[in-house]
């Protein structure tokens, strides 16, 4: 089956670390997506990529990083820079660039700072 | 500004009767629109989407939208409630911003449905 599978699904961090949260898609899309998910506020975007060995910024881009080596593969990086980390993660793809291609989402990461 | 504003954050009904799911947006073109759904501790879920080609929209699970372009609505509905549309829901527009063909969320609408 094809879809995106986001791991781990509940992860505790301590203040000071840095924490990184996978997402492998296998649809063959072309572009990738981070959200966070706070209660009340919708998704903002973290970041988000639309081709192999490129990303951008999205809103909220301060204190997290990415790579996007492969096409199937967006690993989301937490680090310590980041002030309030806790929330819930959601992974996503798209075909490719257009303004009518639906989103496809992961079931989600949610990170604990302890 | 291009937004999306959810009326409601809260809408309750009992089983069996109407959902309404409110949703105005702000653009300077007519887009396409998305209603997602989301279960507690889910990803969200595709649940229609309007492209221009009829204003009346049916999606899965018996909701339905309509995009009314002198309203700038596009509000959710059902026209019988199920336990099992108890969620939260989501209206996303596109966002002309950059060449990405970024998504603008709203802030979601949490569906409660009593017995």
């Amino acid at each position: 089956d094809g879809g995106i599978t986001q791991s781990p699904k509940y992860l505790f961090r301590k203040e000071g670390q840095n924490v990184t949260l996978s997402c492998e898609q296998n649809l063959n899309h072309d572009a990738m997506y981070w959200y966070r998910q706070d209660p009340g506020q919708g998704l903002r975007l973290i970041y988000y990529s639309q081709i192999v060995n490129d990303f951008q910024k999205g809103d909220i881009a301060e204190g997290y990083s990415v790579s996007r080596e492969k096409k199937e593969s967006f690993p989301l990086t937490v680090t310590s820079a980041q002030k309030n980390p806790t929330a819930f993660y959601l992974c996503a793809s798209r075909p490719g660039q257009g303004f009518t291609g639906e989103l496809f989402f992961g079931e989600g990461s949610r990170l604990t700072v302890l | 500004a291009q937004s999306v504003t959810q009326l409601d954050s809260h809408v309750s009904v009992s089983e069996g009767t109407p959902v309404l799911l409110r949703c105005n947006y702000s653009s300077s073109y007519s887009p396409s629109l998305f209603w997602y759904v989301q279960h507690p501790n889910k990803g969200l879920q595709l649940l229609l989407k309007y492209t221009s080609a009829a204003t009346l929209v049916k999606g899965i699970n018996g909701f339905e939208a309509e995009f009314k372009k002198s309203e700038t609505s596009f509000h959710l509905t059902k026209p019988s409630a199920h336990m099992s549309d108890a969620a939260e829901y989501f209206c996303v527009a596109p966002s002309v911003r950059g060449s990405q063909g970024n998504l603008i969320f709203g802030k979601g609408t949490k569906l409660s449905v009593k017995p």
